[in-house]
């Protein structure tokens, strides 16, 4: 079985300053981690992968996620939030052989000026 | 990159009618499929899974009569709301996938924002 936990439900930041938003994940193989970025009313669209090759994963817009197998986390970060970056995040993962994919609950990301 | 889109954007029918939504992978080949719907402010809940050419995998508690999935051909899956009711207004989301591998990630459709009078 595979789940994962987004823990905040809400973050807010302010601009120019860091952005964490936090995933813990729960599998028994190997998975495949996601993040994705969904603006109002809008699709979602790939911020960066993990797939058991480098632990530490550069994404698009200067996200990046550092795979921590022992502390079963995949967070995501980025040095200078900017306020195009308000929007929901998805934390997301995937299993060898599984047809599916389990997102976590997401993360709304609030930019203050 | 890979994009999917999906069609109409919105829609807006009375209750007991049936509606039809496409999703369309514009330029690779989808074996893979899938249906979410979202309510607001939640996360995406996955409805079925589709492999071109073969029945919808339904999750529990969806009903299959209710949301006809067809997956005729490696880019284009619809999904048919039958006989709408205001209960099933939200926001259907379908994602494609290439291949069958799970590592690979899913290139997700601007959605469909369907209300139901």
């Amino acid at each position: 079985a595979q789940s994962v936990t987004q823990l905040d439900s809400h973050v807010s930041v302010s601009e120019g300053t860091p952005v964490l938003l936090r995933c813990n994940y729960s599998s028994s193989y190997s998975p495949s981690l996601f993040w994705y970025v969904q603006h109002p009313n809008k699709g979602l669209q790939l911020l960066l992968k993990y797939t058991s090759a480098a632990t530490l994963v550069k994404g698009i817009n200067g996200f990046e996620a550092e795979f921590k197998k022992s502390e079963t986390s995949f967070h995501l970060t980025k040095p200078s939030a900017h306020m195009s970056d308000a929007a929901e995040y998805f934390c997301v993962v995937s299993l060898p052989n599984a047809g599916k994919s389990t997102f976590g609950d997401g993360t709304t990301l609030t930019v203050k000026p | 990159g890979a994009v999917v889109s999906q069609h109409p954007s919105w829609v807006i029918c009375k209750s007991g009618t049936s509606v039809k939504i496409e999703c369309r992978s514009l330029d690779f080949q989808a074996t893979t499929m899938f249906w979410y719907r979202q309510f607001p402010k939640q996360s995406l809940m996955l409805m079925a899974t589709s492999n071109e050419g073969s029945k919808a995998t339904y999750e529990q508690g969806v009903e299959k009569d209710k949301f006809l999935i067809n997956h005729a051909s490696l880019t284009l899956s619809t999904l048919t709301v039958t006989s709408a009711h205001p209960e099933d207004s939200s926001f259907y989301i379908c994602s494609a996938r290439e291949g069958t591998l799970t590592y690979n990630e899913q290139f997700f459709g601007p959605g469909t924002r369907l209300t139901v009078l």
